[in-house]
């Protein structure tokens, strides 16, 4: 089952300007990831904030997360043409089996 | 170089013919799981190992072994695989199951 629901689904927009991407979940978590996946090919981790994070930053990234809003967002700073992929969360739930449910993902367009 | 192997990255099969699916890690995880990508549904997590001989049933089991009899290899069964199974899978490891997942690269699988 999906946990998490990325939104926008498609987003487009010219080099150097900001991508934002969120993601809404359902149940409690113990941490939640954002992941990349260039087309066709595998996922790539790239940031994973903990239950107990509210802002983590990597890079051009910058993470939130709203616990009580069961929220995140993903912000691409100056963004690349080399950033289009999709892009997709993935959250750990509270509980015993470690299992990663990730959400349906946001294709990200970058226009030279 | 740290990664995750599958084998083979294309594979065209008839209904009904047993086929492996081969995943590999050399970075001593513990966790290892599989999943299936389709259009619209996003990734959906078919098994899951914690550990050797250690597997669980993820979100859609159904038409798919696996075992877990070394720690670096977690291969994915389809015994009398079926058109509906025709889809890209990825095998993914972690550390401990509660960090970020290193994806391989997908096996594109097409059962006529």
């Amino acid at each position: 089952s999906q946990q998490g629901e990325e939104d926008p689904q498609a987003l487009s927009i010219q080099e150097g300007e900001n991508a934002t991407m969120n993601c809404s979940y359902k149940t409690s978590i113990n941490n939640l990831q954002w992941y990349r996946q260039n087309s066709g090919r595998g996922l790539v981790h790239l940031i994973l904030i903990r239950s107990n994070e509210r802002e983590k930053h990597s890079g051009r990234l910058r993470v939130t997360l709203d616990t009580s809003k069961k929220s995140s967002s993903l912000l691409i700073t100056a963004s690349r043409a080399a950033d289009t992929a999709s892009y997709f969360c993935a959250t750990d739930s509270s509980g015993s089996a470690r299992q990663l449910t990730f959400g349906s993902g946001t294709q990200l367009t970058v226009l030279p | 170089e740290a990664q995750v192997t599958q084998n083979p990255r294309y594979l065209i099969t008839v209904t009904g013919k047993k086929l492996t699916v081969t995943c590999s890690q050399n970075m001593n995880h513990e966790y290892m799981s599989w999943y299936r990508q389709d259009p619209g549904l996003g990734l959906r997590q078919i098994y899951y190992s914690m550990n050797v001989e250690v597997t669980d049933k993820g979100d859609v089991p159904e038409g798919y072994k696996v075992s877990r009899k070394e720690k670096r290899n977690f291969p994915l069964i389809l015994e009398s695989p079926s058109p509906n199974q025709t889809s890209l899978y990825f095998c993914a490891s972690s550390l401990s199951g509660r960090g970020g997942y290193t994806f391989g690269s997908g096996t594109r699988l097409t059962v006529v």
